[in-house]
C-alpha cells in the first residue's frame, strides 16, 4: 500500500498568513493527488485534485503542487473559515490511503 | 443538488454483521464510481472500499478485505455496505462518497459526501 505522510501534524496561524501544508507519498503516484478540508462534526470537502485542479467553488486562494511524490497545499491567505483539518489523499493505486491529516489551528 | 443519504449505523457486538445503505438523488448514480469512506472517534479518515458505476468491479481496504461487501443497486440509486465478522477496531464514521470522474471506471477523488452514518462496535 501507499503511505501518505502528512507535515506538519499541526500548525498555528493567523488571519492573513499564508500556510503551506506537505504532503509525501512512499512512492511515485505521478498527479494523482487530492486534498480535502474537514471541519469538527462535518464531512470532508473536495479541495484540490489532480495534484493542481482547482474544485468548482473552492476558493483560489487554494491552490495545490507537486508530482511524483512530493506535494503542496498553499492558502495564500488564512481566513477565518479556513481553520479546519486538511487530508491528502493518492488515487494513484489501491488501496485509496490518506494522509494522517494536518491541523490548521488559530495563533 | 447532489446528495447522499447513509443509514443502517448502530450499536453491534464484536463478530456481528450490519448492512449499511447510502441513498443518492441529484445526479446519474449509475455513471459514477462510488465509495465508503470511515473515519474513527477522534482519528483520520480511511478509506473502505470502492465500486464501479456497473459494479462489476470492486476495491477494498487490507483492513476489510473477506468481511465487507460493497455493492450497488442502480435501480434504486443505492450504495451498499454489508460487514460482517465486526470489530471493535470497525468503530467508525462511515461516510458515502461519489466520485468526481462520470466515466465511471475507478474511483478517483471524492467531490460529494453524506453525512454519515455512525457504527459502533462494543464488547
Amino acid at each position: 500500500d501507499i503511505q501518505m505522510t502528512q507535515s506538519p501534524s499541526s500548525v498555528s496561524a493567523s488571519v492573513g498568513d499564508r500556510v503551506t501544508i506537505t504532503c509525501r507519498a512512499s512512492q511515485g503516484i505521478s498527479s494523482w493527488l487530492a486534498w480535502y478540508q474537514q471541519k469538527p462534526g462535518k464531512a470532508p470537502k473536495l479541495l484540490i485534485y489532480g495534484a493542481y485542479s482547482l474544485q468548482r467553488g473552492v476558493p483560489s486562494r487554494f491552490s495545490g503542487s507537486g508530482s511524483g511524490t512530493d506535494f503542496t497545499l498553499t492558502i495564500s491567505s488564512l481566513q477565518p473559515e479556513d481553520f479546519a483539518t486538511y487530508y491528502c489523499q493518492q488515487a494513484d493505486s489501491f488501496p485509496r490511503t490518506f494522509g494522517q491529516g494536518t491541523k490548521v489551528e488559530i495563533k | 443538488e447532489v446528495q447522499l443519504l447513509e443509514s443502517g449505523g448502530a450499536l453491534v457486538q464484536p463478530g456481528g454483521s450490519l448492512r449499511l445503505s447510502c441513498a443518492a438523488s441529484g445526479f446519474t448514480f449509475s455513471s459514477y464510481a462510488m465509495s465508503w469512506v470511515r473515519q474513527a472517534p477522534g482519528k483520520g479518515l480511511e478509506w473502505v472500499s470502492g465500486i464501479r458505476s456497473s459494479g462489476g468491479n470492486t476495491y477494498y481496504a487490507d483492513s476489510v478485505k473477506g468481511r465487507f461487501t460493497i455493492s450497488r443497486d442502480n435501480s434504486k440509486n443505492t450504495l451498499f455496505l454489508q460487514m460482517s465478522s465486526l470489530r471493535v477496531e470497525d468503530t467508525a464514521i462511515f461516510y458515502c462518497a461519489k466520485d468526481i470522474d462520470s466515466s465511471g471506471y475507478y474511483p478517483y477523488y471524492f467531490d460529494s459526501w453524506g453525512q454519515g452514518t455512525l457504527v459502533t462496535v462494543f464488547s
